[in-house]
């Protein structure tokens, strides 16, 4: 089945900062790459996604990228503020129209003012 | 259109018996997926139905269930409860925008077994 991995577990940045996230799939037919913010107690909302056609998609301070050869996804949060601070979790979906989601284990960010 | 919602919201049971979540999906979407959520796991998917037929499972034990109904509401079951079954339960309900589905989770319910 697919694996994600994602690193790292835990990142610090100044306010104002960048952050990065990166993540690696295992099943070169994954086709879709969300985003998730989880604020402590609170549900994870999808934030950006991605798809296998596109190389990079961009939503105000947010981005990902994927490297489908690598089979490696990123985000990147810039100008970041304190309301960043969350858990960010990145998924891969399975082939074709088939919903089966796995999940990074998380990135606890925290944005310091 | 109103979110996913989940009932009961918190839940405190003994081992041994069992617990029923439900469901309920944003208008219009048919699949709905469960996943646990625990510090130490993360998100680990359950299951997952589409138009009452479950289409993918996780590698949970037989103890977890769900079903669905036809108005896309959906209830997991787990019996014999455990210690480890503690955990956050998360539902999110799909629809198919493109060739992926788009994924909303609802808020959860907190199970504490005791």
């Amino acid at each position: 089945g697919e694996n994600v991995e994602q690193h790292p577990s835990t990142l610090s940045v100044q306010e104002g900062d960048s952050a990065v996230i990166k993540c690696t799939y295992s099943d070169s037919a994954s086709n879709y790459f969300p985003w998730y913010k989880q604020e402590l107690g609170k549900r994870p909302q999808l934030i950006i996604d991605i798809r296998s056609n596109v190389g990079e998609k961009k939503d105000q301070r947010i981005a990902v990228t994927l490297n489908k050869t690598a089979k490696h996804f990123s985000l990147h949060i810039t100008e970041t503020q304190p309301e960043d601070s969350a858990v960010y979790f990145c998924a891969a979906s399975g082939r074709g129209g088939y919903q089966k989601v796995t999940f990074g284990t998380g990135t606890k960010l925290q944005v310091i003012p | 259109k109103a979110g996913v919602t989940q009932t009961p919201r918190y839940l405190i049971k003994t081992r041994g018996q069992q617990v029923t979540l439900s469901c309920s999906p944003i208008s219009g979407h048919r699949s709905v997926s469960w996943y646990q959520q625990t510090p130490g796991q993360g998100l680990q998917f359950l299951f997952e139905y589409f138009s009452e037929t479950q289409r993918n499972k996780g590698n949970f034990p037989g103890r977890f269930s769900g079903r669905q109904f036809s108005n896309s509401r959906s209830e997991m079951n787990v019996s014999t409860l455990e210690l480890g079954d503690s955990a956050l339960y998360l539902c999110a309900s799909s629809s198919l925008v493109g060739a992926a589905y788009e994924q909303y989770f609802g808020p959860g319910t907190r199970l504490t077994v005791t």
